[in-house]
């Protein structure tokens, strides 16, 4: 199958900085990538929709001022989380697709704001 | 909008003995179906998926799962558990746009007794 990078898989940061993390299609290009949240024991929820070129799409409730999406390339989506706060711990989960039925998850990262 | 049910939220089984998950969605029309495993901070891999066709689907690591329409189900199943089995499973539902975006359950988590 496609293979999706995650970028880094595990990333602690001081409270009221940012952080990057990428979502890289390696061996497709991805005209969608898709960002979710898993809470600790919880689901996945769906933060945002991301297509090459244009705005993301977030879902309801999720802050599209503090989870800066970008979608640059059909190989890169990043996801920057901005002035990060203790509640902003959780593990984000990339997926990638390529106009098919199926889309790619990367490896997933931890993030721990101290 | 689309939605899954898992009903269990732990499972604990003896390893050798017979499996089956449960998971139940809501969707106005044909769904994509798709079972993933994730163990301890890891991400994502896909065990099986349902498009169309036949109404079981032959998975990885010796899974099925059977899309029953009447009954809105789409069960995981394996015939003998191995102790590797343990971890979380989630049941996800897709929009017919692609399968892309996905709505996932809330998880079952598996133990395996030896």
């Amino acid at each position: 199958g496609a293979v999706v990078s995650q970028h880094p898989s595990r990333v602690i940061c001081k409270s009221g900085t940012s952080v990057k993390i990428e979502c890289r299609s390696l061996d497709f290009q991805a005209t969608t990538m898709f960002w979710y949240r898993q809470f600790p024991k919880k689901s996945l929820m769906l933060m945002a929709t991301s297509n090459e070129g244009s705005k993301a799409t977030y879902e309801q409730g999720v802050e599209k001022d503090k989870f800066l999406i970008n979608h640059a390339s059909l190989t890169l989506s990043t996801l920057t989380v901005t002035s990060a706060h203790p509640e902003d711990s959780s593990f984000y989960i990339c997926s990638a697709a390529g106009g098919g039925t199926e889309a790619f998850f990367g490896q997933g990262t931890r993030l721990t704001v101290v | 909008a689309q939605s899954v049910t898992q009903p269990d939220i732990h499972i604990t089984v003896s390893e050798g003995a017979s499996l089956e998950l449960r998971c139940n969605y809501s969707y106005g029309a044909t769904p994509y179906l798709f079972w993933y495993v994730q163990s301890p901070g890891q991400g994502l891999q896909l065990l099986l998926k349902y498009f169309s066709g036949d109404t079981l689907v032959q998975g990885i690591k010796g899974f099925e799962a059977e899309f029953k329409r009447s009954q809105s189900s789409f069960n995981l199943r394996k015939p003998s558990v191995h102790w590797s089995d343990a971890a979380e499973y989630f049941c996800a539902v897709g929009n017919t746009g692609g399968g892309n975006k996905l709505t996932f359950g809330t998880g079952t988590q598996l133990k395996v007794e030896l």
